[in-house]
């Protein structure tokens, strides 16, 4: 089906191991977004990419890692999983951004990742 | 770093009413706002956009306003429904194309 899709839905891991979430999407978007949700805080800005090969920062990148060698995929890696980083990940595309006709951002429907 | 403020109490009205929430920013003046819907469990999804240079955009029952000398804007539902009930969370970007969300207003509509 055409869309975003991110796995896995949920995922419980230890302090310590390594998790790689992942993103698809099948429009050929340009932008792709990560984003965390915690109560409180709202959605912030962990990575984006514009394109393939060109990732940037973010509000919160610290203790993540991305990729993104194809335009459909931008997996979020996470090298060595804290309890802090507890939280629901939300990915996104757009066709673009700035003051465009289609800067809407299309999420995903959420990886709820807990780290014990 | 830039700045959103949404209430964070949740708004509970009754069915036919004008729903209102507020979106406040500090630093950074944005060019456009974003205003988006979020259902339990779910992502967001994109509502309305509006310009800084529009006062006001109107979709159907949404109305949104900008005030840039107040960094505020206005969401509107009119005629509400209980299938309205959802957070509301408003966005925008800074000049480094970077995004920021608010924390998002929980609105209730009791039939």
């Amino acid at each position: 089906d055409a869309g975003i899709t991110q796995s896995p839905r949920y995922k419980i891991t230890e302090t310590g191991r390594q998790v790689t979430l992942m993103c698809h999407q099948t429009w050929s978007h340009s932008y792709m977004f990560w984003y965390r949700q915690d109560l409180g805080h709202g959605l912030r800005l962990i990575y984006y990419s514009a394109a393939a090969d060109i990732t940037d920062k973010g509000e919160v990148p610290d203790g993540y890692v991305v990729s993104r060698s194809k335009t459909e995929n931008f997996p979020l890696t996470l090298e060595s999983a804290t309890r802090s980083q507890t939280s629901v990940y939300f990915c996104a595309s757009s066709e673009s951004i700035g003051i465009t006709d289609y800067n809407e951002q299309f999420f995903g429907p959420g990886t709820r990742l807990t780290v014990l | 770093s830039q700045k959103i403020e949404q209430n964070s109490e949740a708004l509970n009205i009754q069915e036919g009413k004008t729903a209102t929430l507020t979106c406040n920013y500090t630093n950074y003046s944005p060019a456009y706002l974003q205003w988006y819907r979020q259902d339990p469990g779910r992502g967001p999804v994109f509502l309305l956009l509006i310009r800084e240079n529009e006062k006001e955009k109107r979709k159907e029952r949404l109305k949104v306003t900008f005030d840039t000398t107040l960094k505020q804007s206005l969401f509107h539902i009119t005629a509400s429904q209980p299938a309205d009930s959802a957070t509301y969370l408003c966005a925008l970007e800074d000049n480094f194309n970077k995004f920021y969300f608010g924390s998002g207003t929980k609105l209730n509509v009791k039939p």
